[in-house]
């Protein structure tokens, strides 16, 4: 059974400042996928990685996939109040074919 | 591209009623969707898988007599909450995932409120 593990759970940190949030999964998986939950929403997708290797940016956010470490990291640069929300990583080892499992959800707020 | 409709966003209800939510893929056929159940700062947890035209997989734990969920056409879903009790309120959001774009969409999510 897939298990996801995500760290850390709550973070809150400063403008401006940088950190990296991890996402730990337990079976092999080619693919990965990042969201973005705000308050009271559902989920937004904010990148797709689809191989080992896979690097995507979206302006203060980039995502990376090590699929031999079973890894992924959501790197925040220069982080600004905007950036408050949940995000959730989820890994997916049939190929976009059947059901996702989702990390418990890293809590971000970014104060000024 | 690859947009799932879901209403209605909210609904607040009485116990012992039921309750339906639809979830249509607006540009896209979704062979299969899901549904998903999300509690307060919890993280989304799956209830079933439907899959159009045959019968929804449900997760262990979920009672499919009380949670009906019906996939008649490529471009429809509902999920049925059937005599919801106030244990059922919660964040329900359906999900489907779409080839092309190598990724699943998800609806905009139903806050029920049972009273």
């Amino acid at each position: 059974e897939l298990k996801v593990e995500q760290n850390p759970l709550f973070l809150s940190m400063q403008e401006g400042k940088n950190y990296t949030i991890y996402c730990n999964y337990s079976t092999t998986s080619d693919r990965l996928y990042w969201y973005r939950q705000d308050p009271g929403k559902s989920l937004e997708s904010l990148f797709v990685l689809l191989s080992n290797g896979a690097v995507k940016q979206e302006g203060r956010l980039m995502a990376s996939l090590d699929t031999k470490a079973r890894l992924s990291t959501l790197h925040i640069t220069a982080a600004v109040h905007d950036l408050s929300a949940t995000y959730f990583c989820a890994p997916d080892p049939r190929g976009g074919s059947e059901k996702l499992v989702f990390g418990k959800g890293t809590k971000l707020t970014v104060n000024p | 591209g690859a947009v799932v409709s879901q209403h209605p966003s909210w609904v607040i209800c009485k116990s012992g009623t039921s309750v339906k939510i639809e979830c249509r893929s607006l540009d896209f056929q979704a062979t299969t969707m899901f549904w998903y159940r999300q509690f307060p700062k919890q993280s989304l947890m799956l209830m079933a898988t439907s899959n159009e035209g045959s019968k929804a997989t449900y997760e262990q734990g979920v009672e499919k007599d009380k949670f009906l969920i019906n996939h008649a056409s490529l471009t429809l879903s509902t999920l049925t909450v059937t005599s919801a009790h106030p244990e059922d309120s919660s964040f329900y959001i359906c999900s489907a995932s779409y080839q092309g774009m190598g990724g699943y969409t998800f609806g905009s999510g139903t806050r029920l409120t049972v009273v």
